[in-house]
This record gives structure tokens, C-alpha cells and sequence, in this order.
């Protein structure tokens, strides 16, 4: 299957920390979301980012796009225990991909 | 924004029976959509692309005799787990993308599958 690679695969950090994941794809692209899931559950869509936009804000989360990279910044401001999840990024354009994803353990 | 459902949520069969799972575009038609199998604590394994009107294209590996896609209309998608055996237990989910080729991918909340 054709996927995004994302890093790191785990993280873990204590409450109130920062936490960032990285997204990288493979082919041009129209644009970025990131999902989250929490276990056993389906994906919570987060945030679309367009291929024409560094940076987008959303309440604590912040993402950037660097298309000349071919990659992607989800950043979790102030975390909090319940932000633990996996967090996922799909792109879209000519092919879609969809990330392997990072577990985010927020300890509290 | 667009919205995409599935049926049922959760649904949970003896082995040797059948199990059919529905996508449906609520808000937008969808040319494609795409199956997706996620295994516990593991990333969505793209099985099959369904598109309107045609056959689906599986992935290697994935038994199309098996997993059974029909995409009969613009906004529904049908994946058909035949003779289901435990090992087929999964978390299975879909997601569709819009008439426009540059059309954002739109995921449903996902299907649990127990076989019993």
C-alpha cells in the first residue's frame, strides 16, 4: 500500500509539554490533513492544510507544510492527558497517501 | 465540510457467514472510494479503490473473491466479507473523495468486525 511516512512512531511527555510529529510524503500534492484516533475508535479529522499554505493555527494545534520538503509539522501546544492518541496525516492529489501514524502517550 | 458514513458501527458474526459493510458520501458525490484495514495499534492498510461504475482495484495480497466491492451509485460503496473466519476481525474503514480529482480524501468513522 502507499503510505506517508511519519516520525516518531511513539512519543511520550509529560503533561503540559509540546508535543511534534512529522509527516513526509512522496508525490506532489493539493493538500494535508491530520487525523487523530483515539484506541479502538475511528479518525477524528483535525486540521487541512492546502498545498499554497505554510502554516495553519487551530485552537492548540499548529501545522506547517513545506512542499518543497515533501513534509508536514503537526505541533500540540500544552498538552493534556486527553490528547493521547495516534495521530495520522492523508494527503491528497494525484495519489493519496496515508500516514503510519505516531501514538501519543501524554502523561499527566 | 463533506461527510462520510458507515453501516454498521460495530457488528460482530459466527464464522462462515457473510458481512456487508456500507460507505456512504452524505454531502458530495464520490467517483472513488477507497477501503482501508486497520489492525490493532497498526497504521490503515489500503485494501481496494472502488471507483463508480467499473471494477474495483485491489491491492497485492488482498483476495478480491474474498472482499467484495461494489460501488453501484455516487455516493455508496459496499464491502462484502465473505465466508468471514476470525482472522478477518478487524477494524475496517473507508473513505471517499469528490468528483474533482484534486478532492480531499474524506474518511468514515470505521467499522469494528468480530468473528466469532
Amino acid at each position: 500500500s502507499q503510505q506517508g511516512e511519519e516520525d516518531p512512531q511513539a512519543l511520550s511527555i509529560q503533561e503540559g509539554e509540546n508535543a511534534t510529529m512529522n509527516c513526509s510524503y512522496k508525490t506532489s500534492i493539493n493538500n494535508l490533513q491530520w487525523y487523530r484516533q483515539n484506541s479502538g475508535r475511528g479518525l477524528v479529522h483535525l486540521i487541512l492544510i492546502r498545498s499554497n499554505e505554510r502554516e495553519k493555527h487551530s485552537g492548540r494545534l499548529r501545522v506547517t507544510l513545506d512542499t518543497s520538503k515533501k513534509s508536514s509539522s503537526l505541533l500540540i501546544t500544552a498538552s493534556r492527558a486527553a490528547d493521547t492518541a495516534s495521530y495520522f496525516c492523508a494527503t491528497s492529489g494525484n495519489q493519496f497517501y496515508f500516514g503510519t501514524g505516531t501514538s501519543l502517550t501524554v502523561i499527566p | 465540510g463533506a461527510v462520510v458514513s458507515q453501516h454498521p458501527s460495530r457488528v460482530i458474526c459466527k464464522s462462515g457467514t457473510s458481512v456487508k459493510i456500507e460507505c456512504r458520501s452524505l454531502d458530495f458525490q464520490a467517483t472513488t472510494m477507497f477501503w482501508y484495514r486497520q489492525f490493532p495499534k497498526k497504521s490503515l492498510m489500503l485494501m481496494a479503490t472502488s471507483n463508480e461504475g467499473s471494477k474495483a482495484t485491489y491491492e497485492q495480497g488482498v483476495e478480491k473473491d474474498k472482499f467484495l466491492i461494489n460501488h453501484a451509485s455516487l455516493t455508496l460503496s459496499t464491502l462484502t466479507v465473505t465466508s468471514a473466519h476470525p482472522e478477518d476481525s478487524s477494524f475496517y474503514i473507508c473513505s471517499a473523495v469528490g468528483l474533482s480529482s484534486t478532492d480531499t480524501q474524506y474518511f468514515g468513522p470505521g467499522t469494528r468486525l468480530t468473528v466469532l
